[in-house]
């Protein structure tokens, strides 16, 4: 079974601080990690992903995360947080076994910034 | 390129009653899964649909239900609705053919339950 642990279920930063929104992940098999980030009343929207290509994955909206094996982590960051980045924001996992498209969740983590 | 839709966007519904979700894939798409949102139990994975197939269930009961078109259309039936149904149902579309496949998602159903 997979499944994902956020740490942290508010994070609030200053506008222009280090965003840090932690992920770590629990599979035995090879995962496929993903971030997407949820505005109010909207859907979720993909930031990045993983695949086993390059550790450091960049995003949309400045963000990017390195996948680091030996920690099982995915941890999601930008360097300098705006205003419009408060939402919430989720990791997911999934691997490529026959083909299943399920998506495993973590709790999320509200991202809050502050002038 | 159109994103998924999702309708009816709000929907508001009584004890007992049934009710009919609809989803739209972007074009060439053939999966459709569907979640469920709730404050708390947040995002849970309902099942996917690939051509036309269910090919991934997840633990609900059996009054949650779904069916592929042949156009990769998707819907999702809820009968004898239950106070807890209340949530944000989103179906998100994929090419479906290997688990790493990105995932996008629809605005979301949400339904209330009174």
């Amino acid at each position: 079974a997979q499944s994902v642990t956020q740490l942290g279920s508010h994070v609030s930063v200053s506008e222009g601080a280090l965003v840090l929104l932690r992920c770590n992940y629990s599979s035995s098999v090879p995962p496929y990690l993903f971030w997407y980030v949820q505005y109010p009343n909207q859907g979720l929207q993909l930031l990045l992903k993983y695949t086993s290509a390059a550790t450091l994955v960049k995003g949309i909206n400045g963000f990017e995360a390195e996948f680091k094996k030996s920690e099982t982590s995915f941890h999601l960051t930008k360097p300098s947080a705006h205003m419009s980045d408060a939402a919430e924001y989720f990791c997911a996992v999934t691997s490529d076994t026959g083909g299943e498209n399920k998506l495993t969740f973590g709790t999320g983590t509200q991202l809050k910034v502050e002038l | 390129k159109a994103g998924v839709t999702q309708t009816p966007r709000y929907l508001i519904k009584t004890r007992g009653q049934q009710v009919t979700l609809s989803c739209s894939p972007i074009s060439g798409h053939r999966s459709v899964s569907w979640y469920q949102q709730t404050p708390g139990q947040g995002l849970q994975f309902l099942f996917e649909y690939f051509s036309e197939t269910q090919r991934n269930k997840g633990n609900f009961p059996g009054r949650f239900s779904g069916r592929q078109f042949s156009n990769s259309r998707s819907e999702m039936n809820v009968s004898t609705l239950e106070l807890g149904d209340s949530a944000l149902y989103l179906c998100a579309s994929s090419f479906g053919d290997r688990g790493g496949n990105e995932q996008f998602f629809g605005p979301g159903t949400r339904l209330t339950v009174l």
